[in-house]
């Protein structure tokens, strides 16, 4: 089946720093990426909607001046999360459709210190 | 607001014995329906899919039953085995929407 890769699997970064996120489709295009977050226990929770080309589509309560979407090409979408606090750790889920089925990446572990 | 939710938060079963996890689904309009699993630290894997116009599908070892009448969608395992340790999410999807909607997961667990 299709594959999603993310990248990096885990990073730990300090407070107030910027943390980019990849995800790409590796044998499919993909007009359409989603982010998730998912905290501990919980589960996924759709953050944003990325389509190539244009910009994002942010659900309700997550702040798109702190998680900058760009969908630069049919294969890339990154998520950066701008001065990050403690408060934005958790693992980030980044999901791509390939004729209806989604395929998910492996996730990042978030850890702001 | 609509919303996916699972009856039953942890379950746990004996290895070779069949799993059964239920999961509510609120949205009448939702078309489709996918079972997935997550390991500790990884990201969801799919399992099986339905669609709206279907009332069962199974895989190996797997099936899904969906009810559109109650709007209720389980997933069966049989001859549950220790590697079927996970938590499961059900999800409903609306074509026309594209995104995923997933429901609060139930942790399975398998005693050997």
């Amino acid at each position: 089946g299709a594959v999603v890769s993310q990248h990096p699997s885990w990073v730990i970064c300090k407070s107030g720093t910027s943390v980019k996120i990849e995800c790409r489709s590796l044998d499919f295009q993909a007009t359409t990426m989603f982010w998730y977050r998912q905290f501990p226990k919980q589960s996924l929770m759709l953050m944003a909607t990325s389509n190539e080309g244009s910009k994002a589509t942010y659900e309700q309560g997550v702040e798109k001046d702190k998680f900058l979407i760009n969908h630069a090409s049919l294969t890339l979408s990154t998520l950066t999360v701008t001065s990050a606090h403690p408060e934005d750790s958790s693992f980030y889920i980044c999901s791509a459709r390939d004729w209806g089925e989604a395929f998910f990446g492996q996730g990042t572990r978030l850890t702001v210190v | 607001g609509e919303s996916v939710g699972l009856h039953l938060p942890t379950l746990s079963v004996q290895e070779g014995d069949n799993s059964i996890i239920n999961c509510a689904y609120s949205n009448s309009a939702s078309d489709y329906f996918i079972w997935y699993k997550q390991e500790s630290g990884k990201g969801p894997q799919f399992i099986i899919d339905i669609r709206s116009n279907m009332d069962k599908r199974q895989g190996q070892r797997v099936t899904v039953l969906l009810n559109k009448t109650v709007k209720h969608l389980s997933l069966q395992i049989a001859a549950t085995q220790p590697g079927d340790s996970a938590v499961y999410f059900c999800a409903e999807l609306m074509r026309s929407q594209g995104n995923l909607i997933f429901g609060k997961g139930t942790k399975l667990s398998v005693k050997p």
